[in-house]
């Protein structure tokens, strides 16, 4: 199983600043790896796929990259509805899909 | 437009079984998959399994091998997770979601979630 991490657990940072959220995976994943947003109470909202394409209705603002074991998730310039929880996935080697822990953005 | 619907919040009691259902629609059907994603409260995000609408083929997540099973209904578009021999580590937020529109794999659309409490 690939086990995903994600660091730091905890980024306190303001509006209008860039946000940069890690995530590493125990072997490679290729490009296989998809960013994911939660708010509190609400359902996952998938982000980027395929380490760099937005998905559907994603602004520009959230971008992907990476490759192999090591990605990032760059938000340019927070805006207030950007604080969440965010977590990666990858499928490349799958049974079973795997998540990382989780990178909560939180209002400094 | 894409909606899962899911059936409403469960409590159960240890050792029990409990049954949730997602209905979709605004797609086809058997053209994507189903997963099963849960999340425990103040925790992360746990795969649990796929289901194939198509032929109803299934894969599962090793840990719940034995007490997790998948099921459709193509008449009314409906999925069903059945998880067994309850314990209380299984309290959490169920999600059924969709995987296909990218890939099966990527999970692009999501239900509402279903919370199971398992209590003593």
């Amino acid at each position: 199983e690939i086990v995903m991490t994600q660091s730091p657990a905890t980024l306190s940072l303001s509006p209008g600043e860039r946000a940069s959220l890690s995530c590493r995976a125990s072997q490679s994943v290729s490009s296989y790896l998809a960013w994911y947003q939660q708010k509190p109470g609400q359902a996952p909202r998938l982000l980027i796929y395929d380490a760099s394409k937005r998905a559907t209705g994603i602004p520009a603002r959230f971008s992907g990259s990476g490759s192999g074991t090591d990605f990032t998730l760059t938000i340019s310039s927070l805006e207030a509805e950007d604080f969440a929880v965010y977590y990666c996935q990858q499928r490349s080697n799958w049974p079973p899909l795997t998540f990382g822990g989780g990178t909560k953005v939180e209002i400094k | 437009q894409v909606h899962l619907v899911q059936s409403g919040a469960e409590v159960k009691k240890l050792g029990a079984s409990v049954k949730v259902s997602c209905k979709a629609s605004g797609y086809t059907f058997t053209s994507y998959y189903i997963h099963w994603v849960r999340q425990a409260p103040g925790q992360g995000l746990a795969w649990m399994g796929v289901i194939n609408p198509s032929g109803g083929s299934t894969s599962y997540a090793q840990k719940l091998q034995g007490r997790v099973t998948m099921t459709r209904d193509t008449s009314t578009s409906t999925v069903y997770m059945e998880l067994s021999s309850l314990r209380s580590e299984d309290t959490a937020v169920y999600y059924c979601t969709r995987g296909g529109l990218y890939s099966y794999d990527y999970l692009d659309f999501w239900g509402q979630g279903t919370l199971v409490t398992v209590s003593s």
